[in-house]
Formats: structure tokens, C-alpha cells, sequence
């Protein structure tokens, strides 16, 4: 069974631009979290979809956004980047219980310059 | 809200010796606990998890881990390391909030292994 696959592994912006990343979850998983990885500040939660519904989100400003399309395909979206969102941004799938293990994937590795 | 406290950001170690990475979390009435593997350059893997029944978990790699309810803690082990287990190690926890659990994660714990 495939793995989580993210797309692109590595991107790089500019201040002010937006961006799209994508991840495609294991077959028959449909929830689908988001997470930013940084040196400073660690793992930290950006939200989480559940049949194409948000069912959780974490402290981030509203520049940050995502979806989840039909087929557990998920989105996330930055607007106006900032120097500070230069992390790793990472996927991970479960296949919906609350309490089973998450499946990451190997991350998009964003620098905003 | 969970909180979870790793409290060594680097274990060094000699190979074939044994290694115990530490990890306690802010107390609930009911916990999930995890830990996590990060190889460079790659996302996470599980390695093991405890929802319930016994406290020592068994997990990949022939790493262990003992759930210290009194203690809060949910340490790490292996009796032997190799080479090939340098990575970066993240405990996690899960928070109930919303009406769903998220995965808290703990700053992590650098492990390197030296021949």
C-alpha cells in the first residue's frame, strides 16, 4: 500500500507570494493533518480534515488555510508569506478513529526568501 | 491542554550500548501515547503507541517504552543501539479538544549514535 505522497518536496517563495502543497493520503485513510516543523518552535498543529471538513485546528493566523476534497486529497494554502513560514510542512493520514497512529509523509520543505 | 516535555534535546551514545529517551506529559484522565522516528530528510514513523492494557510496549527497531501513570512519563528504550538508529525522536500525546484528539509532540530528542 503507498505511502502519504506530498507534493512538491522542496519549494521556494518570496515575501508576499502564496502558496499551495499537497498531499494524497494512504488508500482508505479520511482524515488528513497538517503540520509546520521548524527548529525553534518544533512540531506544531495546523489543522485537521475529516471528510472534507475541518474537524481541528490549531494557533495559526488565518494566512494559513487548507481542504480536503472527496477523495481525502488534501490541500494547504499560505498567503502573504513571511520569512518566518520557512519550515517543513508536514502531512499525515489516519484512517479516521480518533486513537489510531498518524502516517506521515516526507514533507515539503518550503523557504521563503 | 497536554503538554509534552522531553528532557534531553541530545543523547550521545556508543554503539551496542543501551539508551533510555525520556518523556513525561501533563497528567488527563485518559492518555494516548507515542513515539515517533524522524530520519533526515524524511517525515515521521511510528515506532510505538500505547491506548491501554499493558504498560511496557513493544515496538519496531527493538525499541521499547513503559507507560508511568503515577509518574507521567512514557520513557523510551533499547538494550542495544546501532548506528543506523541516529535520528531525531519525538514523544507525543494525544489531546482531546473539540470533540476530537490531536497529536501533541514534545521538542524531541537527538539521538547519536557513535562507533
Amino acid at each position: 500500500k503507498a505511502g502519504v505522497t506530498q507534493t512538491p518536496r522542496y519549494l521556494i517563495k518570496t515575501r508576499g507570494q502564496q502558496v499551495t502543497l499537497s498531499c494524497s493520503p494512504i488508500s482508505g485513510h479520511r482524515s488528513v493533518s497538517w503540520y509546520q516543523q521548524t527548529p525553534g518552535q518544533g512540531l506544531q498543529f495546523l489543522f485537521e480534515y475529516f471528510s472534507e471538513t475541518q474537524r481541528n485546528k490549531g494557533n495559526f493566523p488565518g494566512r494559513f488555510s487548507g481542504r480536503q476534497f472527496s477523495n481525502s486529497r488534501s490541500e494547504m494554502n499560505v498567503s502573504t508569506l513571511e520569512l518566518g513560514d520557512s519550515a517543513l510542512y508536514l502531512c499525515a493520514s489516519r484512517p479516521g478513529a480518533d486513537n489510531s497512529p498518524l502516517h506521515f509523509g516526507n514533507g515539503t520543505r518550503l523557504t521563503v526568501t | 491542554a497536554q503538554s509534552v516535555t522531553q528532557l534531553d534535546s541530545q543523547v550521545p551514545v556508543f554503539e551496542e550500548a543501551p539508551v533510555e529517551l525520556r518523556c513525561n506529559y501533563s497528567s488527563s484522565v485518559s492518555v494516548y501515547l507515542f513515539w515517533y522516528v524522524q530520519y533526515p530528510n524524511q517525515g515521521l514513523q511510528l515506532l510505538l503507541k500505547y491506548l491501554s492494557g499493558s504498560t511496557l510496549v513493544k515496538g519496531i527497531n527493538g525499541f521499547e517504552a513503559e507507560f508511568n501513570k503515577s509518574q507521567t512519563s512514557f520513557h523510551l528504550r533499547k538494550p542495544s543501539v546501532h548506528i543506523s538508529d541516529t535520528a531525531e525522536y519525538f514523544c507525543a500525546v494525544s489531546e482531546f479538544s473539540g470533540g476530537y484528539n490531536k497529536l501533541i509532540f514534545g521538542a524531541g530528542t537527538r539521538l547519536a549514535v557513535h562507533p
